[in-house]
């Protein structure tokens, strides 16, 4: 079935940066678009950005133009994200998510990754 | 881009129906059909509730529905379940951002 796989947790220190991956399997790794969602700690879900698997284009919500940078490896079938200077505030759980059924990329997000932890603390 | 906005908190007995909204703006949830819902339990992965205003995935309940009139959408639970007990998202298609999330909604069986 359709499923994504995402890396283990993480603990950085203020300033650092953490590349987070996702790996795909079920599917054909270029059909769909992949996006990251993340969620601070009883706070609500956040949309960073989406990348194409199959031509790399990527586009990132204004609040992370800068700091954060969405690539793949379709040899492996893995995308990552990767979020810079990083601060206190980045504390969250890291979603990649993508949609299959719905007819769009902006219909709703169907399938998920199970989620990785960043913890920022110095 | 602005968040949603969701209420706080919902709650109903079991078998009631409740309807949680979702408001915006004609910039998103009034200006575009693309409104999605999604179910979160503790310490899991959000869950496609409901996706293009009204439309369900396969293997969600028929209890769930969506809606949208004007700059607000809305999701109703009829009959609700002791397993319903979740947070509810919305989420929407802006002119400046493919997804823009709600503030999120805690429904409370009881």
């Amino acid at each position: 079935q359709v499923q994504l796989v995402q890396s283990g947790a993480e603990v950085k220190k203020p300033g650092a940066s953490v590349k987070v991956s996702c790996k795909a399997s079920g599917y054909t790794f270029t059909s769909y678009d992949i996006n990251w969602v993340r969620q601070a700690t009883g706070q609500g879900l956040e949309w960073m950005g989406w990348m194409n698997p199959n031509s790399g284009n990527t586009g990132y919500a204004q609040k992370f133009q800068g700091r954060v940078t969405m690539t793949r490896n379709t040899s492996i079938s893995t995308a990552y994200m990767e979020l810079s200077s990083l601060r206190s505030e980045d504390t969250a759980v890291y979603y990649c998510a993508i949609v299959v059924v719905p007819a769009a990329m902006i219909s709703g997000m169907d399938v998920w990754g199970q989620g990785t932890t960043v913890t920022v603390s110095s | 881009q602005s968040a949603l906005t969701q209420p706080a908190s919902v709650s109903g007995s079991p078998g009631q129906s409740i309807t949680i909204s979702c408001t915006g703006t004609s910039s998103d949830v009034g200006g575009y059909n693309y409104v999605s819902w999604y179910q979160q339990h503790p310490g899991k992965a959000p869950k496609l509730m409901i996706y293009e205003v009204s439309n369900r995935p396969s293997g969600v309940p028929d209890r769930f529905s969506g809606s949208k009139s004007g700059n607000t959408a809305s999701l109703t639970i009829s009959g609700l379940q002791a397993e319903d007990e979740a947070d509810y998202y919305c989420s929407s298609y802006t002119s400046s951002s493919p997804y823009v999330f709600g503030t999120g909604t805690k429904v409370t069986v009881l």
